[in-house]
Parts: structure tokens; C-alpha cells; sequence
């Protein structure tokens, strides 16, 4: 079947890294995706990673992909009180179709 | 400036009265859909429409109905909500394929009492 899971709560200190994990159970997805909520906002993508590549870097994100472990996680370095949001990772078993996890909300605290 | 647009934002409505919360993209998306946003559950897709005239039940479609008359378009229809549909809605839209961009609406929280 189709499932996404995530922790539903992170919360780091300003400055220090946050690691977003995610588990999903479809093998074929050939995209994983991370989006962010905004408070009053609807989701934006943020970063995406294609199934055959391990990492992916982009300024401060890092998305690792584990195909083995169906893991995916979203690093972010240095974390701004502005990075406080929900995150959402997502799967793509089916062409269009995406799968949401349950978000993670990460909270920044100075 | 590419968006999409729901209205109303907020709406408090009572058991069994007839509600539309309208959708509309100006990208010219073939794909539309509509999710709902529960606390513990994340989105779960409840309608979408792959062009005008082609929707298809998603996820959780028991008690919505949609149409899409207009590729811009995609209205979201509660024909008798009852309080197990409050929730927050997203419209999304993107074009159709295998790796393409999601955009979302800002959401309409609703409330059935």
C-alpha cells in the first residue's frame, strides 16, 4: 500500500542543523519530494530528488535517499527562525499522482 | 503573478447546507486536484482532474463532489456537510508528468457545526 511517515515534531536551536526523516513504502516512485507550509500558507515545493540519485545538495538543504531503507531526509544547515514551518515529504508512485506524509513541524528557537 | 486562488478563506456553515468552495488557476494546468489537511493525517487527496471533463475520485471522496467545466477551474462541492468535513482545504494544480511542480491555493478552513 501506499504510506508515507514522518515524526510529527522537531525542534532545534538556531544555528544548529535539523534533520527532517521520512519513510515511504512505494519502490516505485521515481521522484521523492520535500514541500513547506508557511503558517497560513498552502505547501511550496521546496527540493526534490530523483529515485537513482543518493544525495542531493542545494545551498542549505541536503535531501539522502535511501532506496534500500525507502528513508528520505531533508538536512538543513544552519536553521533560521524564518525555517520554522511544516514539512512534508511526498512520494510519486503514479504519474501526477502525489502522497503526502504526515508533516513534520520544526520549530526554531533562538 | 502565477497562483492559485480559493475562496473563501474561512467559512463556518451548518450541518446539511449546500457549500461550493471555488478553485482557479491562471498556469493552464491540465492537473487539478483538491486535498484535505487533517492534524496526525496529512494531505489526503479527495478529488482531481486530469483536464476539463475528466475528474476521478482520490483518496477520501465520500461526501464531495467536483467539476471541471473550464481547464481554470475546479470547484469543490459539499452537497450535505456534516462536522466530519471540517477540516483545511488545498486546491493544487500542476501540469501533467511524471516530475512536475505542485502549486497549491493559501486554503480554506471550514467549519461544519
Amino acid at each position: 500500500g501506499e504510506d508515507v511517515e514522518q515524526s510529527l515534531f522537531l525542534s532545534v536551536r538556531e544555528g544548529d542543523s535539523s534533520v527532517i526523516n521520512c519513510t515511504y513504502t512505494d519502490s516505485s516512485s521515481t521522484y521523492l519530494y520535500w514541500y513547506k507550509q508557511e503558517p497560513g500558507a498552502g505547501l511550496q515545493l521546496l527540493t526534490y530528488i530523483f529515485s537513482n540519485m543518493d544525495m542531493k545538495q542545494d545551498q542549505r538543504l541536503t535531501v539522502l535517499l535511501n532506496k534500500k531503507d525507502k528513508h528520505l531526509s531533508l538536512r538543513i544547515a544552519d536553521t533560521q527562525t524564518g525555517d520554522s514551518a511544516i514539512y512534508f515529504c511526498a512520494e510519486s508512485p503514479h504519474t501526477d499522482k502525489l502522497i503526502f506524509g504526515t508533516g513534520t513541524r520544526l520549530q526554531v528557537f533562538p | 503573478e502565477a497562483q492559485v486562488t480559493q475562496n473563501p478563506r474561512y467559512l463556518i456553515t451548518v450541518t446539511g447546507k449546500k457549500l461550493t468552495v471555488t478553485c482557479s488557476q491562471n498556469m493552464n494546468h491540465e492537473y487539478m486536484s483538491w486535498y484535505r489537511q487533517d492534524p496526525g493525517l496529512g494531505l489526503r487527496q479527495i478529488y482531481y482532474s486530469m483536464n476539463v471533463e475528466v475528474t476521478d475520485k482520490g483518496d477520501v471522496p465520500e461526501g464531495y463532489k467536483v467539476s471541471r467545466k473550464e481547464k481554470r477551474n475546479f470547484p469543490l462541492i459539499l452537497e450535505s456537510p456534516s462536522p466530519n468535513q471540517t477540516s483545511l482545504y488545498f486546491c493544487a494544480s500542476s501540469f501533467r508528468g511524471l516530475n512536475t511542480e505542485a502549486f497549491f491555493g493559501q486554503g480554506t478552513r471550514l467549519t461544519v457545526v
